[in-house]
Formats: structure tokens, C-alpha cells, sequence
């Protein structure tokens, strides 16, 4: 069974500081990987997906990841971050099929200092 | 084209009672997917629909949960005889894909058992 591993439950970044969060999957062959933001009280909106190709992928919001096979991840990332950022973010694998929908992993709190 | 529109966005229900949770899904969009998301989880997949047939519903608890998505109207998730274990936040997805890849979620309705 696919599972996804977001091991930061928590990260605190000033504003203007550039963002790394992690991402890391279990999967035999190339998922669908997706990166999603929860505000507070909200629903999730997709920031960016990868399914084939470049393996370095544009989101919305200034935000990018890049998929790297060797090591199963799928890192979110942000050269400098606004206090608008500041949310609970989810990594999610899909098998593609439509079936069993997306597993999500258990989010990452992100704070932002001022 | 609106989104995807949940209600109620919040739901009181005291032990025992049914639950019924909306979900109409975006125009042109033909497939749903029901999540749960637990305090301080990811989500969890629940069931997939398409008009008038579940398709999986491996993720969803054995008794007391149902899912329809009639030929018209909103998909409908019922809980029945609820449990204090039952209250979290219900969110709903709706793709145009067979292969669910462009999911785009609702608000979410929280429901809370007293």
C-alpha cells in the first residue's frame, strides 16, 4: 500500500526567509504527487502536482517541488515566504486510477515570524 | 462555475443521532470522493463515487456509514447512530477525471457529536 511520511509537524520561518518542507513516499512505481494548502476552517486548495515529465514543478503562490526518484520525495519549496503562508500543508500520492482517491500525509504546520 | 459547495459547513449531532453531509460537485464533474480528516490528521480516503454507483468504498467504516450520488442531486454522506468518534471535518472532492487527478475539495463540514 502507498503511504506518505511529512516528518516536520511543525516549522517556524521568518518572513523573507526561503522554505523547505518534506515530503517522502512509499510507493512501486511513480505516483501522482501533490502538494496541498489548508487555511484555518478551510478546504484544501492545490498548490502544484507532478505526474511525468520535468521533474522540477511550478505551483501556484511562488511555490515549487521537485520530484526525485532516488530518494522517494517530493519536497515543497519557497524562496522567500509572506506571512500569508502561513497554513497547514499536505503531500498526497495517487495511484492515478481514480480508485482509493489520494493518500494524504499528516500535514505540516507552517508558522511564520514576523 | 462554482466550486465545490458542501453543506452544512458545521453540524451539531448528539450520540445516536443520524448525520447527513452534502456534496454537490462542480459542474461537468461526474466523480466524487468523500475524505475524513481526524484533529491533527491528514485526510482519509472514505469512498469514491460516480453518478449512481460506488466504485470504492474501502475506506469506509463497515456499519453505520453510507454514501450515495444519486442521477440528480448532491452526493450524500449518512452516519448513522453517531459516536463521539465520529466527529471531524467530512470533506469532498469532485473530479471531471476518470482517474481523479484534478480534485478539487470543498469547504469541508465539520461535525461535531455532543
Amino acid at each position: 500500500a502507498q503511504s506518505v511520511t511529512q516528518p516536520d509537524i511543525h516549522i517556524t520561518v521568518s518572513e523573507g526567509a526561503s522554505l523547505e518542507l518534506r515530503c517522502n513516499y512509499s510507493y512501486g512505481a511513480t505516483p501522482y504527487l501533490f502538494w496541498y494548502v489548508q487555511s484555518p476552517g478551510q478546504g484544501l486548495q492545490l498548490l502544484l502536482k507532478y505526474f511525468s515529465g520535468d521533474t522540477l514543478v511550478q505551483g501556484i503562490k511562488g511555490f515549487e517541488a521537485e520530484f526525485k526518484r532516488s530518494q522517494s520525495s517530493f519536497n515543497l519549496r519557497k524562496p522567500s515566504v509572506h506571512w500569508s503562508d502561513a497554513a497547514e500543508y499536505f503531500c498526497a500520492v495517487s495511484r492515478g486510477g481514480g480508485a482509493d482517491g489520494l493518500t494524504f500525509g499528516k500535514g505540516t504546520h507552517l508558522i511564520i515570524q514576523p | 462555475n462554482a466550486g465545490v459547495m458542501q453543506n452544512p459547513r458545521h453540524l451539531v449531532r448528539r450520540r445516536g443521532q443520524e448525520a447527513r453531509l452534502r456534496c454537490s460537485p462542480m459542474k461537468g464533474h461526474s466523480h466524487v470522493y468523500w475524505y475524513r480528516q481526524l484533529p491533527e490528521e491528514g485526510l482519509k480516503f472514505m469512498v469514491y463515487l460516480q453518478k449512481e454507483n460506488i466504485i470504492d468504498e474501502s475506506g469506509m467504516p463497515k456499519e453505520r456509514f453510507s454514501a450515495e450520488f444519486p442521477k440528480e442531486g448532491p452526493s450524500i454522506l449518512r452516519i448513522q447512530q453517531v459516536v463521539r468518534g465520529d466527529s471531524a471535518a467530512y470533506f469532498c472532492a469532485s473530479s471531471p477525471r476518470t482517474d481523479g487527478t484534478e480534485a478539487f475539495f470543498g469547504q469541508g463540514t465539520r461535525l461535531t457529536v455532543v
